[in-house]
């Protein structure tokens, strides 16, 4: 195991609603990205946060958006849900911003209905 | 762009016989690139890395990659494969734009019969 936790495991939504997905960062790791995993896909970048700023973001819209706090734990909120939000949504912390290896938790599964 | 291809969407072997799950890479300047194992219902674990160095990297669980610059691939070996390697295989790129991300290919499923 990574110690990068994400909660909740599985979600159900609406089309229209809002969710937010947590991340907690493995411990001293001070960079998280968020990625998005459709069906039969690779996952794809959707933005990084090092020291509560977001420090790059991936080809997604500003309905995607993120926090990352103090002790480097993170959120990702999603406005106006659609159904092809429906993914695997995975969280990756890294030690440091330039770091080469980014630590995966066990992703929150998103379905949009 | 830069980015990774896998061209296999499936690969099967026999317990005890040598896998390969091939990466093909597109990158401008020095590639870094990692290999990652996903098992059902579970997030992405690291198997291992190419930096620089030594054109074979050795990772976790038995595993390895060859570098080939001329051929601009990262193929992902192990000698003898067991059942429990069965699972969804990633390659990536780390892309710096001013920050650093990891660009994925499209994943190969290993299956390993008994």
């Amino acid at each position: 195991e990574t110690g990068v936790t994400q909660s909740p495991t599985h979600l159900i939504k609406t089309r229209g609603q809002q969710v937010t997905l947590r991340c907690s960062s493995q411990s001293g790791h001070n960079t998280v990205s968020w990625y998005q995993q459709a069906l039969g896909q690779g996952p794809q970048f959707i933005f990084q946060y090092y020291r509560e700023e977001e420090n790059g973001r991936g080809n997604f819209p500003p309905r995607f958006s993120g926090l990352q706090f103090p002790n480097y734990s993170s959120e990702l909120n999603v406005n106006a849900l659609e159904l092809d939000d429906s993914a695997l949504y995975l969280c990756a912390s890294s030690l440091e911003r330039g770091s080469y290896e980014q630590y995966f938790g066990p992703g929150t599964r998103l379905t949009v209905t | 762009a830069q980015s990774v291809a896998q061209p296999e969407d499936q690969v099967n072997v026999a317990e005890g016989n040598p896998l390969t799950v091939k990466c093909t890479y597109s990158v401008s300047g020095n590639p870094y690139l990692f290999w990652y194992v996903q098992y059902p219902n579970r997030g992405l674990q690291f198997l291992l890395k190419y930096i620089t160095g030594d054109n074979l990297v050795k990772g976790s669980y038995g595993f390895e990659a060859e570098f080939n610059k001329s051929q601009t691939s990262f193929h992902l070996k192990k000698p003898s494969a067991l059942v429990s390697d069965s699972a969804l295989y990633f390659c990536a790129v780390r892309v710096d734009t001013g920050f650093q991300k990891l660009v994925f290919g499209t994943g190969t499923r290993l299956l390993v019969s008994p």
